[in-house]
C-alpha cells in the first residue's frame, strides 16, 4: 500500500525558515515524478513544487520561486521542502504527493504550516 | 497563472446528474488533455477522480466522468450519491512542467 506521509509543520514567524519532510512507503520511491501541493485554510489548492525521479529537474509555482527548495533522498524514499522567508499567505496545508500522467494518484494527510507573528 | 474557474456550488437530488465546469485557456486547459478531478471530504487529502480528460484510475467509479471542450473541461456525476457530497477541484497541466489547479465547487445533494 503507497503511503506518504508529512512531518514538519508548525507555527513560524514572517521570514522564518522551515523544513517539511515526507516519508514516502509502499512503492519505488526512485521511479516517480514527487510534488508539494499546499491548501490554504477554507480555500483551494495549489500546486507548489515538482521533482524529477533523480532530482535533476525542479519546477516551482512563481509565488514561490527563490524562496522554497524542492528535494529528494531516494535512498531514504524521501521528500523535503526547504521554506525560506516565509511569508503569512504561505500559510497552509503542504501535502506531499506521487505524480503520474500529470496528475497525483497518492497523497499524504498534509502537514499544516502557520506563518504568523 | 491564474486559477481555473469553477462554479462555487452545485447542488442535486439523488440520483440525479451534475456537471461540474473547469474553465481555462488556450495556454492550459485549450492546450493540453492533462486536466484531472480530485474530491475531497473535509479534513481529509484529495482523491483523484479523473485524469487525462477522461480516465479512471483504478477503484474509481464510472459514475464519474470527464470530458473537454476548447478551453472549458466538465465533470459529470450521474447517480448522485449521498458520499459524492464534497469539494471538488479540476487541474490542468499548463506547459513548462507547471500545473494551475481551480477554484473548486462544493457539491451539496440535497
Amino acid at each position: 500500500e503507497v503511503q506518504l506521509v508529512e512531518s514538519g509543520g508548525g507555527l513560524v514567524q514572517p521570514g522564518g525558515s522551515l523544513r517539511l519532510s515526507c516519508a514516502a512507503s509502499g512503492f519505488t520511491f526512485s521511479s516517480y515524478w514527487m510534488s508539494w501541493v499546499r491548501q490554504t485554510p477554507g480555500k483551494g489548492l495549489e500546486w507548489v513544487a515538482n521533482i524529477k525521479q533523480d532530482g535533476s529537474e525542479k519546477y516551482y509555482v512563481h509565488s514561490v520561486k527563490g524562496r522554497f527548495t524542492i528535494s529528494r533522498d531516494n535512498a531514504k524514499s524521501s521528500l523535503y521542502l526547504q521554506m525560506n522567508s516565509l511569508r503569512a499567505e504561505d500559510t497552509a496545508v503542504y501535502f506531499c504527493a506521487r505524480a503520474a500522467s500529470s496528475s497525483w494518484f497518492h497523497w499524504g494527510q498534509g502537514t499544516l504550516v502557520t506563518v504568523s507573528s | 497563472q491564474s486559477a481555473l474557474t469553477q462554479p462555487a456550488s452545485v447542488s442535486g437530488s439523488p440520483g440525479q446528474s451534475i456537471t461540474i465546469s473547469c474553465t481555462g485557456t488556450s495556454s492550459d486547459v485549450g492546450s493540453y488533455n492533462l486536466v484531472s478531478w480530485y474530491q475531497q471530504h473535509p479534513g481529509k487529502a484529495p482523491k483523484l477522480m479523473i485524469y487525462e480528460v477522461s480516465k479512471w484510475p483504478s477503484g474509481v467509479s464510472n459514475r464519474f466522468s470527464g470530458s473537454k471542450s476548447g478551453t472549458t473541461a466538465s465533470l459529470t456525476i450521474s447517480g448522485l450519491q449521498a458520499e459524492d457530497e464534497a469539494d471538488y477541484y479540476c487541474c490542468s497541466y499548463a506547459g513548462s512542467n507547471t500545473y494551475v489547479f481551480g477554484t473548486g465547487t462544493k457539491v451539496t445533494v440535497l
